[in-house]
């Protein structure tokens, strides 16, 4: 009940083309998720994050997508560049636990 | 500002010794929390520390321990040392009240041979 699944392990997309990055929970408890980028060598960064109330939340080229009665939520990079090429992490909090649990990861591979 | 520091980027042990991670929170940040990364893996959470005290812990043995100083700054000891804790350790900030926010630092790589 713990886990974040997240799909898939990597993905390679063209350059300008639109990235997507699906994620499911089973814990109704999360309130609260966070994507994170990562790039060889260096912590998570934290991207954008979004609360089970909204349906979506956009910030500039990344959108997160939420459906609370699936359990389901993505992140779509549109317009993806060379430099977004990084692994993306979807996670997820809640409740009175402050540990944030997080997928496996996507590599993203944008082609120039 | 300065963002959350660890120290050091990287450490070779070997088996059955004994080791120390340090981390400096961000400026204004009360709370460390320490997270495993394993390669290709996302990062599974040790233990939180707030107010110098152990505040949660993931499913890690008691190799595992913290310490939190009065400064908000925290050490993570890992103790007889086994080839599988070879990782990423990362240290995250935040705020405890109202914030989810974690920010992360650079990590420590650990090589366990």
């Amino acid at each position: 009940q713990q886990q974040v699944k997240q799909s898939p392990q990597s993905l390679i997309v063209q350059k300008g083309g639109i990235s997507i990055i699906n994620c499911a929970y089973e814990n109704t408890a999360f309130d609260y998720f966070p994507w994170y980028q990562q790039f060889p060598g260096k912590g998570p960064a934290l991207l954008i994050a979004i609360r089970p109330d909204v349906s979506e939340k956009k910030e500039g080229r990344f959108t997160i997508s939420f459906n609370k009665s699936a359990k389901q939520f993505s992140l779509h990079i549109m317009d993806s560049q060379p430099g977004d090429s990084a692994t993306y992490f979807c996670a997820a909090r809640g409740g009175r636990d402050d540990k944030i649990i997080f997928g496996k990861g996507t590599r993203l591979h944008i082609l120039p | 500002d300065a963002g959350v520091t660890q120290s050091p980027t990287h450490l070779i042990k070997t088996r059955g010794q004994q080791v120390t991670l340090r981390c400096s929170p961000k400026s204004g940040h009360d709370t460390v929390s320490w997270y495993q990364q394993a390669l290709g893996q996302g990062p599974q959470f040790i233990f939180q520390y707030y107010e110098e005290e152990e505040r949660q812990r993931g499913n890690f043995p008691d190799r595992f321990s913290g310490h939190q100083f009065p400064n908000y700054s925290s050490e993570l000891n890992v103790n007889a040392l086994l080839l599988g804790d070879s990782a990423l350790y990362l240290c995250a900030s935040s705020l405890l009240l109202g914030q989810e926010t974690q920010y992360f630092g650079p990590g420590t790589r650990l090589l366990v041979l």
